[in-house]
């Protein structure tokens, strides 16, 4: 089955203390992101990989960092997590960045007290 | 700045009824425009896509209208069902970044039985 597969499904950290969140995809995709979604301000792009070794900043990559390193892995890391960034978090895949729809994982819900 | 705009926020119809979600976006070089269906504590799930080639695209009860000379685009939905009760989301490429899909902001809507 084709799908995005993302790790945890839910985790409460406090301040400071560093995670990883997985991501993986099995369609051969190129293209990879991260999205966060707060209430009121939808879906915003954290970080996006073109391809192995290809990454970028969206439009709030404050506080986060990520690796393609293998194409079908995406991992969002957040060196010090802070209480704002607690949110709802996404991966995204797609054949191309252009024209091709998103595949999205099933989230992961991050609290930071 | 590039955006995508989405209106209404919040819709409530009967069911049965149609509903008809709009949204405008500012890149007049977008060329393909994706609409997602979230389900409660899911990911986003691509429901039905327009490239800007065709002016309309139907599957089954969804179809998505494109008006290139006016920059916007809709989601119709005829013969609403419980099951359609989500939020959803349109988007579209924004060409002076890169193509990165831009989200709007959200439909929730709501097929009261």
């Amino acid at each position: 089955e084709a799908q995005v597969t993302q790790n945890p499904r839910y985790l409460i950290t406090v301040t400071g203390k560093k995670l990883t969140v997985t991501c993986s995809q099995n369609m051969n995709h190129e293209y990879m992101s991260w999205y966060r979604q707060d209430p009121g301000l939808g879906l915003r792009q954290i970080y996006y990989s073109m391809n192995v070794e290809v990454t970028d900043k969206g439009d709030v990559p404050e506080g986060y960092k990520v690796s393609r390193k293998e194409k079908r892995n995406f991992p969002l890391i957040l060196e010090s997590p802070s209480p704002n960034q607690t949110s709802l978090y996404f991966c995204a895949s797609s054949l191309t960045r252009e024209g091709s729809g998103q595949y999205f994982g099933p989230g992961t819900r991050l609290t930071v007290t | 700045g590039e955006n995508v705009e989405q209106h209404p926020s919040t819709l409530s119809v009967q069911e049965g009824d149609s509903a008809v979600i709009k949204c405008t976006y500012s890149d007049s070089a977008s060329n393909y425009f994706p609409w997602y269906k979230q389900e409660l504590g899911k990911g986003p799930q691509l429901i039905i896509d327009i490239r800007s080639n065709v002016g309309e695209k139907k599957d089954q009860r969804i179809a998505v209208t494109l008006n290139k000379t006016a920059k916007h685009f809709s989601l119709h939905i005829t013969e609403t069902q419980p099951e359609d009760s989500a939020v959803y989301f349109c988007a579209a490429p924004m060409k002076s970044s890169g193509d990165k899909l831009t989200f709007g902001t959200g439909t929730r809507l709501a097929v009261r039985p």
